[in-house]
């Protein structure tokens, strides 16, 4: 089975700019979870999907938004980029009779300059 | 107080090593305990996932949990310099119907030859 995909892998914003990442689950997994990774904060939970849902939100400010597509495929949206928004995102997928197992992808690096 | 407490290390020991790594938390409401490893640039790969107290061994690793103390700890027997990574606990509970990780810092972990 493939792993969970994100794209793009890389990426430079300015500030102010926005951003769309995407994530694609492990297949026949429903659940999407999204984190940031910093040095500084380690990894921290942004949101959770569920059918298209969202079931579970971090404590993060508005800017901070997913959604989640009927296949599964979720993206996350970050508005008005700040400095501090430089870090690893990373997605999660979930099998749905395991929802605690936790199945990463390999990151978006976003720099906000 | 983070939720999640963990020795960043640096941790280096010799090919052939037992680790010991270790968490602490302070929410007894966890109820699902996991260990992942990181290398550098990739994403988290889950290793090991334990429900509540005991042991759980798979190969050459060993999770255990103690509820009680709040203290879980992951062993690596025969350490190989492939283990060279960072490795992070994980913790859940059951939230709205999904699942939402809290994670440790990370312990970075060097088996030289």
């Amino acid at each position: 089975k493939a792993g969970v995909t994100q794209t793009p892998r890389y990426l430079i914003k300015t500030r102010g700019q926005q951003v769309t990442l995407s994530c694609s689950p492990i297949s026949g997994h429903r659940s999407v979870s999204w984190y940031q990774q910093t040095p500084g904060q380690g990894l921290q939970f942004l949101f959770e999907y569920f059918s298209e849902t969202q079931r579970n939100k971090g404590n993060f400010p508005g800017r901070f938004s997913g959604r989640q597509f009927s296949n599964s495929r979720s993206e996350m949206n970050v508005s008005t980029l700040e400095l501090g928004d430089s870090a690893l995102y990373l997605c999660a997928s979930s099998p749905v009779r395991s929802q605690e197992t936790q199945y990463f992808g390999p990151g978006t690096r976003l720099l906000v300059l | 107080q983070k939720e999640v407490e963990q020795d960043p290390g640096p941790l280096s020991v010799p090919e052939g090593a037992i680790v010991s790594l270790n968490c602490t938390y302070s929410n007894s409401a966890f109820q699902y305990f996991m260990w992942y490893r990181q290398y550098s640039r990739k994403g988290p790969e889950l290793l090991m996932y334990t429900y509540s107290s005991g042991n759980k061994e798979d190969g050459r690793f060993t999770a255990q949990v103690d509820k009680s103390s709040k203290y879980i700890s992951l062993f690596i027997r025969d350490s190989q310099p492939s283990d060279s990574a960072t490795y992070l606990c994980a913790m859940s509970r059951r939230t709205g119907g999904g699942n939402k990780l809290t994670f440790g810092t990370g312990t970075q972990l060097k088996v030289e030859l």
